[in-house]
């Protein structure tokens, strides 16, 4: 069964430092890896996909990587800013159906 | 960018009383997840819908559960009697060939 950890739990940084986010699975054989953004009592919001046959993908100020060899992706934020705040998650899926996920890093970012 | 509503957004209940939790998914899709996430812990998989049939359920997903689609928009989880360990929030995805967009939740408060 795949297993998902993300590291830090939580994170907290000054506003304007560029961080990032660390996510490990056991099984190299995804499908695809999704980024997510939730905020307290809130949904998912999808912030990145990544297929696996590409190893990054920008948006804005983030970007995410993957690197299937060592079971691992990262998500990297420039610039960080306070609306920033919120719990990341990474997801992915080893057949294309259910996802599994981290239980995500909690970012504060501070003005 | 597509979107997928559930209701009701807050849903109190007692316990051993049945709920039904309502999702309308981003239309023409044929597959529909749900997922349940505990305050404080991971987003896990329920169980996946194709084509009016259950096609993969976690050992979460017990006889207690069950998903229907009543009509060619809505989509239903219903929990039969419900338990203290039941109160979370409750998600459901529509999913396009790698990307998973999800509703909002419902948040399940079982008394």
């Amino acid at each position: 069964k795949q297993e998902v950890t993300q590291i830090p739990a939580a994170l907290s940084v000054p506003e304007g430092e560029n961080l990032v986010l660390n996510c490990s699975f056991t099984d190299s054989a995804i499908y695809n890896l999704q980024w997510f953004r939730q905020d307290p009592g809130k949904g998912l919001t999808s912030l990145l996909l990544i297929q696996s046959s590409q190893r990054e993908q920008t948006s804005g100020r983030l970007n995410a990587s993957l690197d299937k060899s060592s079971g691992r992706s990262t998500l990297y934020i420039a610039a960080s800013q306070p609306g920033d705040s919120a719990t990341y998650l990474c997801a992915l899926s080893n057949t294309g159906n259910q996802f599994y996920f981290g239980t995500g890093t909690s970012l504060t970012v501070i003005p | 960018e597509p979107e997928v509503t559930q209701t009701p957004s807050h849903q109190v209940t007692q316990m051993g009383q049945e709920v039904i939790l309502r999702c309308v998914p981003i239309s023409n899709h044929l597959y529909f997840y749900w997922y349940r996430q505990i305050l404080g812990q991971k987003v896990e998989f329920l169980v996946s819908f194709y084509n009016n049939e259950i096609s993969e359920k976690s050992e979460i997903f017990d006889d207690q559960f069950s998903v229907e689609r009543p009509d060619g928009s809505n989509f239903t989880l219903k929990i039969r009697s419900t338990k203290l360990e039941d109160s979370a929030m409750y998600f459901c995805a529509s999913p396009t060939r790698y990307e998973q967009y999800f509703g909002p939740g419902t948040r399940l408060t079982v008394t």
